[in-house]
């Protein structure tokens, strides 16, 4: 089955830095990948996604870049915000979807 | 209002007894999802199922199982044969397999006293 690696574990950046959170992904039958946050005691909610036809999508102060050769992508947060502080999954479809360990954010004010 | 459902919240058990854990979703999806979730280990994949009436174990299915009879319906039953259950359980569908975003539901934890 898929095989999704995500890396840093935790990442503590000052208000208005960028993030970056990254993910590699084993099966390349995988055409779909999406990114998730999660707040502290919610469900995860989708925050944007990008499938194999694609190499970069933006939304507003959020980006995702694909590359399907090296089979990774990657989310990009510029100017962070406090309320950007949370638990953020990649994703990855090939039969079923797998997801990362996970990344905690924080945002210092 | 369209969603998924999970109940319930909260669920204490002791050793050796089976509990289930409901989930019900009205967004006319095709596929649903069971997973686990524990701290540092992001979310892994128990069962799932993309038609009614069928179901495939995921990574760590061992100590769990589950039923597919209504499309709207994917109840896990986490069995005595688990040996660590306490966790936090989420519910999740999509329309078609696995292409499209998940809708999770709000999950459930059990504790295992």
């Amino acid at each position: 089955g898929e095989n999704v690696e995500q890396h840093p574990s935790t990442l503590s950046v000052q208000e208005g830095d960028s993030a970056v959170i990254k993910c590699t992904y084993s099966d390349s039958a995988s055409n779909y990948f999406p990114w998730y946050k999660q707040e502290l005691g919610k469900r995860p909610q989708l925050i944007i996604d990008i499938r194999s036809n694609v190499g970069e999508k933006k939304d507003q102060r959020i980006a995702v870049t694909l590359n399907k050769t090296a089979k990774h992508f990657s989310l990009h947060i510029t100017e962070t915000q406090p309320e950007d502080s949370a638990v953020y999954f990649c994703a990855a479809n090939a039969a079923d979807m797998r997801f990362g360990a996970g990344t905690r954010l924080t945002v210092k004010p | 209002d369209g969603g998924i459902t999970q109940s319930p919240k909260y669920l204490f058990r002791k050793e050796g007894q089976n509990v289930t854990l409901s989930c019900e979703q009205n967004l006319n999806h095709d596929a649903m999802y069971w997973y686990r979730q524990d701290p540092g280990q992001g979310l892994r994949l128990i069962y799932y199922s993309q038609i009614v009436n069928d179901f495939q174990k995921g990574d760590i299915a061992e100590g769990y199982s589950v039923s597919r009879e209504k499309k709207e319906s994917f109840p896990l039953t986490v069995t005595s044969a688990q040996k660590n259950p306490t966790a936090f359980y989420l519910c999740a569908s999509s329309i078609l397999e696995a292409i499209g975003e998940l809708f999770f539901g709000e999950g459930s934890r059990l504790t295992v006293l």
